[in-house]
């Protein structure tokens, strides 16, 4: 069965820092391009960031570019996203998710940041 | 960037119904369009991929069309359990922008 476990969420003040985790199981991590979608509250899906099966060609959006960097250890079957100078925006539910050639077929249940002094 | 335009950003419809979400990207983005629904508290769940393709589980009344610049996805004969929020996905090129959602109720 795959799974899908987000951790490392929390409360966070502006213009710090938060690394969140996808811990995965039941298939084989390392042939999988994997991705970070985020909802903020009362809004809709946002796609954060991409990255390769083998951790190169990552890609993000241009609300997170520069801050975030997203990255993954295959021999721990675990994704990450490091988050730096977060913004109250940055506030939302986010969901890592597994690409199977080009759509998202395997979703956590999130991990929940807010960012708030 | 390729914009998605998804209407409508809400739909009211009754068990039984037929109902229809359209997704519109500004550019070509040949079959790189995807379908997910989503519930309040649960993880998103593909439903269509490639515009067309039903993923495996996903009941035979969720269908999807189109190619190019213009998408639908149509549920024929709603069932309770259908009632949530829907999002297109392009992801021709990044970003892999999601359209608006539609919240069927």
């Amino acid at each position: 069965e795959v799974q899908l476990l987000e951790s490392g969420g929390g409360l966070v003040q502006p213009g710090k820092s938060l690394r969140l985790s996808c811990a995965t199981s039941g298939f084989t991590f390392s042939h999988y391009a994997m991705a970070w979608v985020r909802q903020a509250p009362g809004r809709g899906l946002e796609w954060v960031s991409s990255i390769g099966n083998s951790g190169s060609t990552p890609f993000y959006a241009n609300s997170v570019k520069g801050r975030f960097t997203i990255s993954r250890d295959n021999s721990k079957n675990t994704l990450y996203l490091q988050m730096s100078s977060l913004r109250a925006e940055d506030t939302a539910l986010y969901y890592c998710a597994k690409d199977t050639s080009s759509w998202y077929d395997y979703w956590g249940q999130g991990t929940q940041v807010t960012v708030a002094s | 960037d390729i914009q998605m335009t998804q209407s409508p950003s809400s739909l009211s419809a009754s068990v039984g119904d037929r109902v229809t979400i359209t997704c519109r990207a500004s550019q070509v983005i040949s079959d790189f369009l995807n379908w997910y629904q989503h519930k309040p508290g649960k993880a998103p769940k593909l439903l269509i991929y490639g515009a067309t393709s039903l993923q495996s589980g996903v009941p035979s009344r969720f269908s999807g069309r189109g190619s190019g610049t213009d998408f639908t996805l149509t549920i024929s004969n709603v069932q309770p359990e259908d009632f949530a929020t829907y999002y297109c996905q392009k992801t021709f090129t990044t970003p892999y922008t999601f359209g608006q959602g539609t919240k069927l109720e």
